[in-house]
């Protein structure tokens, strides 16, 4: 199984849409998650950090569920320049006090005037 | 402006040659990173550093080497070695015990001809 996972899509929602997407992730111990936004042929920037009480920054909300092992970002009010890919990051332990992080594939979105 | 900086943009390898990736950091911070990321995959660590002059193994190091004789440079060599080099690579970087938040070059497209 691997470490992180999320539905690839492509997810195509009207502008003005709410859209969300989940992860799953399989290591228990895992303490932080990300979210990182990637553009076509560009480098992935962080967009928000997962907390277990949730976050929220504008129109994005992140939520962790630690019972169920999955981790959520919900997109409202979607606007064009959304359309991006939606990298889901967990971490793991590498050995020698040494933490890594670990990449879902992305789901793609697709926010369509 | 501080950031990752990254050479070349796109860069194409013959085969049987070693080719070198340049990444440069002025964030100061301590800890570097390569991965390699392929059309619909997740990005996979190659090597990492967390302090000059010292560096480990990722999960596909095999192919490359790397070095770290200054803090803010990490060039990833490309040898004849890797068979399938054709991929896009990002170097990161992150301060010293937050390794987790990281932030990314622009990226450099390695094309085998």
């Amino acid at each position: 199984r691997k470490e992180v996972e999320q539905d690839p899509g492509p997810f195509n929602v009207p502008e003005g849409a709410t859209v969300a997407f989940n992860c799953t992730y399989s290591n228990s111990a895992s303490q932080s998650f990300f979210w990182y936004r990637q553009d076509c042929r560009k480098e992935p920037k962080l967009l928000m950090s997962v907390y277990s009480s949730g976050n929220e920054d504008g129109r994005f909300t992140a939520q962790l569920n630690r019972a169920s092992q999955y981790i959520s970002l919900l997109i409202r009010d979607s606007k064009l320049s959304d359309s991006a890919t939606y990298l889901c990051v967990g971490h793991r332990y590498s050995g020698a006090g040494s933490y890594q992080l670990t990449f879902g594939k992305g789901t793609k979105l697709s926010v369509i005037p | 402006d501080g950031g990752i900086t990254q050479s070349p943009k796109y860069l194409f390898r013959k085969e049987g040659q070693n080719v070198t990736l340049s990444c440069e950091q002025n964030l100061n911070h301590d800890a570097m990173y390569w991965y390699r990321q392929d059309p619909g995959q997740g990005l996979r660590l190659i090597y990492y550093s967390q302090i000059v002059n010292d560096f480990q193994k990722g999960d596909i190091a095999e192919g490359y080497s790397v070095s770290r004789e200054k803090k803010e440079s990490f060039p990833l060599t490309v040898t004849s070695a890797q068979k399938n080099p054709t991929a896009f690579y990002l170097c990161a970087s992150s301060h010293a015990g937050t390794v987790l938040t990281q932030y990314f070059g622009p990226g450099t497209r390695l094309l085998v001809l």
